[in-house]
């Protein structure tokens, strides 16, 4: 299994501001992954987090409004930038496990008034 | 393209009934189905997880079945209780046109158990 720690757990920010998410990993997983989700509206992937390289972004997403670092095999964060009130979301990470196993941090809940 | 329709979108069911939410999946070739649950306002919990080869897998009070050849899944939830209220999401993982695995996701179903 994988225990994820994401931080913060809520925000409320202001327009044109930016925000970073981080997330934790108890063990070394190759792969991680960023996913977005609107109100009422299922999971949508926003990037495969690529450690040692550039992530790897979904069509829709690009990454100067949404860059993304991956150090180690253990750690990745997620900037949302120049915020408008249509990234109000909630922003979850996850990781993939050797047994093929997918597992989600608990998600950040983003506000922007 | 791969896509993931869960019906119904809502269901309202009194304690103690036995029930069943439904997954389909347009492509064949994937890798495995999992069923997640996930509570108002948080992140997504693992419920079970079935591997392509894989016809069935149980968890307690739950049982997950996968039919690969008609694209369909079905999260079987015995004798409900009010703490099953969630949304269920129903997930697979494919191969994308690039090589990749992809994980796509149905919209849900929303689930309140009545006491």
């Amino acid at each position: 299994s994988a225990v994820i720690s994401q931080k913060p757990s809520r925000d409320i920010c202001q327009r044109g501001t930016s925000l970073t998410i981080q997330c934790q990993v108890d063990s070394q997983v190759t792969m991680m992954f960023w996913y977005r989700q609107q109100p009422g509206q299922s999971l949508t992937l926003i990037a495969t987090a690529n450690q040692g390289s550039e992530a790897t972004y979904e069509s829709g997403f690009v990454i100067d409004k949404f860059p993304i670092s991956r150090p180690n095999l253990t750690f990745s964060t997620l900037t949302v930038s120049n915020m408008s009130p249509e990234d109000s979301s909630i922003y979850l990470c996850s990781v993939v496990t050797a047994e093929n196993i997918q597992y989600f941090g608990a998600g950040t809940r983003l506000s922007v008034l | 393209k791969q896509e993931v329709t869960q019906i119904p979108a809502a269901l309202s069911v009194p304690e103690g009934e036995n029930l069943v939410l439904n997954c389909s999946f347009t492509d064949s070739a994937i890798y495995n189905l999992q069923w997640f649950r996930q509570d108002p306002g948080k992140g997504l919990t693992s419920l079970l997880l079935i591997q392509s080869s894989q016809r069935e897998q149980t968890s307690g009070r739950l049982n997950a079945s996968l039919d690969k050849s008609s694209g369909r899944s079905t999260l079987y939830i015995a004798a409900s209780q009010p703490g099953d209220s969630a949304t269920y999401l129903c997930a697979v993982t494919w191969i994308s046109s690039g090589s990749a695995r992809q994980l796509t996701f149905g919209s849900g179903t929303q689930l309140t158990v009545l006491p």
